[in-house]
């Protein structure tokens, strides 16, 4: 079965205090990996895509990579602006553009 | 500016109501989706449409209905026979098939409805 999990579920950070999220999957014919931000009550907005194995993407304080069974997003020196929900998703192989996505990982940043 | 605009923003409804959630993009996106979150857990899949006057069932169709009579509006029904419709709805859209870097979801902004 297609599976994406992302750990950890919540992490609180210090202002400054530089941490890195976790998106594992398990699915078959792996299109495309997806990053997302989501504040609360609002639709998750994009980050990065990320194709191959390798592959690395960087947007402000926000960096994310890929392997053949993870990707991460380093979050380097974070503010409290950066506070949100990080949603990863993977596009699989099939008749549509089917994104599976992870539960999210709620980051606050504390000054 | 393109977008997609979901609404309403909050809704209610009362048991055995049927509710219609809007949801229209002006992005010239072929397909269009509906999903569904819950806390602690992902996006859910209820609905896609990836053609005009055409849409399939998601993970979670039991108890919603979908029409898609023009290429900018995809309008979600939650029916009565949905007994825990309590969530956050998300509508979005993206190009079909896939071309190069955009063919990410763009969302919306979502409508929470609440059942009293």
């Amino acid at each position: 079965e297609d599976q994406v999990t992302q750990s950890p579920e919540a992490l609180r950070l210090q202002e400054g205090e530089s941490s890195s999220l976790n998106c594992s999957y398990t699915v078959s014919g792996l299109r495309g990996l997806f990053w997302y931000r989501q504040d609360p009550g609002k639709g998750p907005e994009f980050l990065f895509t990320l194709y191959s194995a390798g592959e690395e993407k960087e947007k402000e304080r926000l960096k994310a990579t890929l392997t053949k069974k993870e990707s991460f997003l380093h979050i380097t020196a974070p503010k409290p602006e950066d506070s949100a929900t990080y949603l990863c998703a993977v596009l699989i192989s099939g008749g549509y553009n089917k994104l599976i996505f992870g539960a999210g990982t709620r980051l606050a940043v504390h000054p | 500016d393109g977008g997609i605009t979901q609404s309403p923003k909050y809704l209610f409804r009362k048991e055995g109501q049927n509710v219609t959630l809007s949801c229209e993009q002006n992005l010239n996106h072929d397909a269009m989706y509906w999903y569904r979150q819950d806390p602690g857990q992902g996006l859910r899949l209820i609905y896609y449409s990836q053609i005009v006057n055409d849409f399939q069932k998601g993970d979670i169709a039991e108890g919603y209905s979908v029409s898609r009579e023009k290429k900018e509006s995809f309008p979600l029904t939650v029916t009565s026979a949905q007994k825990n419709p309590t969530a956050f709805y998300l509508c979005a859209s993206s190009v079909s098939p896939p071309a190069g870097e955009g063919y990410g979801y763009t969302f919306g902004s979502g409508t929470r409805l609440t059942v009293v």
